[in-house]
């Protein structure tokens, strides 16, 4: 089936740092790419939608500016999170959908657990 | 207002039981309903999906149904096994390729 690879799957850094976190579709071609936040025991929420070679479009209340989304190939999209502080320690999963049709389904990555000293 | 409830918020349940999870949604204009299957520190795998005209669906051991009428969905589970224990995710689509998320059931196999 489908894969989508998220890397890295944990990080801690300090206060200030700029992380980036990549998801990459292995076996087809993602023409969407979407990213959550999801904290303890709550359900995911999304970020942010990506297409290849277009701008993201972020959902209300996301900061553009903090999290820098880049879609440059059909099988890569990154998630910076730009001077990251505290309250950005969350659990962050990418998901990839192929073939541009709301039908495809979303194929997840295993997330990645961020958290900020 | 588009939404997806999701009951039981959790549920424990012995190994080898059967379990019904239960999704309701108002989400419109519908398009499709799938149910994921979440363990803990890990992304979301598709079990079912589900479009308007379609009332089953089963994946091994899971049973999906769908009612478009009341905009009722279940998951049932049969014979669970520890594996099992998961969040278990109520995901439905709009026409629009808005998707709604609810806020799962965390079912807890106990042996």
């Amino acid at each position: 089936g489908a894969v989508v690879s998220q890397h890295p799957s944990r990080v801690i850094c300090k206060s200030g740092t700029s992380v980036k976190i990549e998801c990459r579709s292995l076996d087809f071609q993602a023409t969407t790419m979407f990213w959550y936040r999801q904290f303890p025991k709550k359900s995911l929420m999304l970020m942010a939608t990506s297409n290849e070679g277009s701008k993201a479009t972020y959902e209300q209340g996301v900061e553009k500016d903090k999290f820098l989304i880049n879609h440059a190939s059909l099988t890569l999209s990154t998630l910076t999170v730009t001077s990251a502080h505290p309250e950005d320690s969350s659990f962050y999963i990418c998901s990839a959908r192929g073939g541009g049709v709301s039908n495809q389904p979303q194929h997840f990555g295993d997330g990645t657990r961020l958290s900020i000293l | 207002k588009n939404q997806v409830e999701q009951s039981p918020q959790s549920l424990i349940i012995l190994e080898g039981k059967n379990c019904t999870l239960q999704c309701n949604y108002t989400v419109s204009p519908f398009s499709n309903l799938r149910w994921y299957k979440q363990d803990t520190g890990r992304g979301p795998v598709s079990l079912t999906i589900m479009t308007f005209s379609e009332n089953t669906k089963s994946n091994g051991r899971y049973t999906a149904t769908l009612d478009a009428d009341t905009k009722q969905s279940s998951l049932h589970i049969t014979a669970s096994q520890l594996s099992d224990s998961a969040s278990y995710i109520c995901v439905v689509s709009r026409g629009d390729d808005k998707i709604i998320f609810g806020k799962g059931t965390r079912l807890h196999i106990l042996p």
